[in-house]
């Protein structure tokens, strides 16, 4: 059975304080690795991928990615409270239908 | 920006009736997902579609459900004899490029079984 864990939280942070959220996963296969938002009630929104060991930037948001570990991470620098959502992470095994294997998602409040 | 769209947003329906949820994947997509989450827990993965065929299926997706591309535009889901455990939210989803492609997901349609 292939699984993506996370911390359910939920994780509290600050406003302006960096938010890092983390994912194991336990195929050794999988490629690619997705990082999205889903507010309460609203379907998920793609907010980063990753392919490659190392980090990825795109604005406030930095996924890390550790193959060897099978781990990903995602920081979020300068919390806002409109960054309080649950944050899943997903992962492509490559299979050649791309399905995506979600994580149980962790909920993110930023405190004003 | 091109979306994903789902049709109804929302649907009650009395366990045993037939549902179908409707879905118009982005123009230049080629493969093609349903996937549902009950009230609290993960996204769960359906079927995969591509080239006019299912190319993956989970365990969930039994005999009780079906997808077909009836037109080049519209992407559906059939239930067909739904149970009180088949409500949740259903998102359609779908992606250019498949295997190392990004999902984007339709805003979903919330089944309720009475």
């Amino acid at each position: 059975q292939k699984e993506v864990e996370q911390n359910s939280g939920p994780l509290s942070v600050p406003e302006g304080a960096i938010a890092s959220l983390n994912c194991t996963y336990s195929d050794r296969g999988s490629q690619s690795f997705f990082w999205y938002r889903q507010y309460s009630g609203k379907s998920p929104e793609l907010i980063m991928f990753i392919y490659s060991n190392g980090d990825k930037e795109d604005g406030r948001f930095t996924a890390q990615l550790n193959k060897a570990s099978q781990y990903v991470s995602l920081l979020i620098r300068d919390s806002q409270p409109s960054d309080s959502a649950t944050y899943l992470c997903a992962v492509n095994i490559g299979n050649q239908g791309g399905k995506l294997i979600f994580g149980q998602g962790t909920e993110l409040s930023v405190k004003p | 920006e091109p979306e994903v769209t789902q049709t109804p947003s929302h649907q009650v329906t009395q366990m045993g009736q037939e549902v179908i949820l409707r879905c118009v994947p982005i123009s230049n997509h080629l493969y093609f997902y349903w996937y549902r989450q009950i009230l609290g827990q993960k996204v769960e993965f359906l079927v995969s579609f591509y080239n006019n065929e299912i190319s993956e299926k989970s365990e969930i997706f039994d005999d009780q459900f079906s997808v077909e591309r009836p037109d080049g535009s519209n992407f559906t889901l059939k239930i067909r004899s739904t149970k009180l455990e088949d409500s949740a939210m259903y998102f359609c989803a779908s992606s250019e490029l498949g295997v190392a492609g990004e999902l984007f997901f339709g805003e979903g349609s919330r089944l309720t079984v009475l």
